[in-house]
């Protein structure tokens, strides 16, 4: 099936600082990626939607301007948290479509568990 | 608005079947997914059906009614491994997947 690697697994942060999640579809072209938090006993939350070449659709209450995402080309999708704070601790996963026709599939990232001390 | 609903957590014995359901309310449909989830890891997908009746794959079956907006996810011959929360996300018009609270399913010997 198809991959999608999700880099780092896990960052500890000073509190102001910025981290940069990477995700990447190995072995398929993404045209669309999902980025997800999950806070701890909670469902996934979608976060924003990325397509490739066009600028990120944010869910409600999610700010654009904390939670830069870049989808640069039809593999690669990153996810930056700046001047991250406490509250920013979750678990970050992305996910990409994989569109055939008649056929939708989403496959995941292993997911970023981010401490922001 | 929309609507996904799912059993908050279940219990099942190992070695027997369970059932986690999943009725929904969305706009627009496009496929509902099941998918596995262990306590810190991402979600793993389990199935996809986007067509009236029953998949079944292995020990995992899947059904959909998608006049009653509703889907079921039947697990077998239960291991304990299969502790972990179950999530429904269905696709709706938009292609948004639109996600259940998940289901914590807590396997006993």
């Amino acid at each position: 099936g198809a991959v999608v690697s999700q880099h780092p697994s896990w960052v500890i942060c000073k509190s102001g600082t910025s981290v940069k999640i990477e995700c990447r579809s190995l072995d398929f072209q993404a045209t669309t990626m999902f980025w997800y938090r999950q806070f701890p006993k909670q469902s996934l939350m979608l976060m924003a939607t990325s397509n490739e070449g066009s600028k990120a659709t944010y869910e409600q209450g999610v700010e654009k301007d904390k939670f830069l995402i870049n989808h640069a080309s039809l593999t690669l999708s990153t996810l930056t948290v700046t001047s991250a704070h406490p509250e920013d601790s979750s678990f970050y996963i992305c996910s990409a479509r994989e569109g055939r026709q008649g056929i939708e599939k989403l496959f995941f990232g292993s997911g970023t568990q981010l401490s922001v001390l | 608005g929309q609507n996904i609903d799912q059993p908050t957590e279940m219990t099942a014995t190992e070695g027997a079947i369970v059932q986690i359901n999943c009725t929904y309310q969305t706009s627009g449909f496009n496929g509902l997914f099941w998918y596995q989830q262990h306590a810190g890891e991402a979600p793993t997908f389990l199935s996809y059906n986007v067509l009236d009746g029953l998949e079944e794959k292995g020990r995992f079956s899947s059904f959909l009614s998608r006049s009653k907006g509703y889907s079921y996810l039947l697990l077998k011959e239960l291991q304990m491994k299969d502790s972990a929360s179950y999530l429904c996300a269905v696709l709706d018009s938009n292609y948004q997947l639109i996600w259940g609270a998940g289901t914590k399913l807590i396997i006993k010997p």
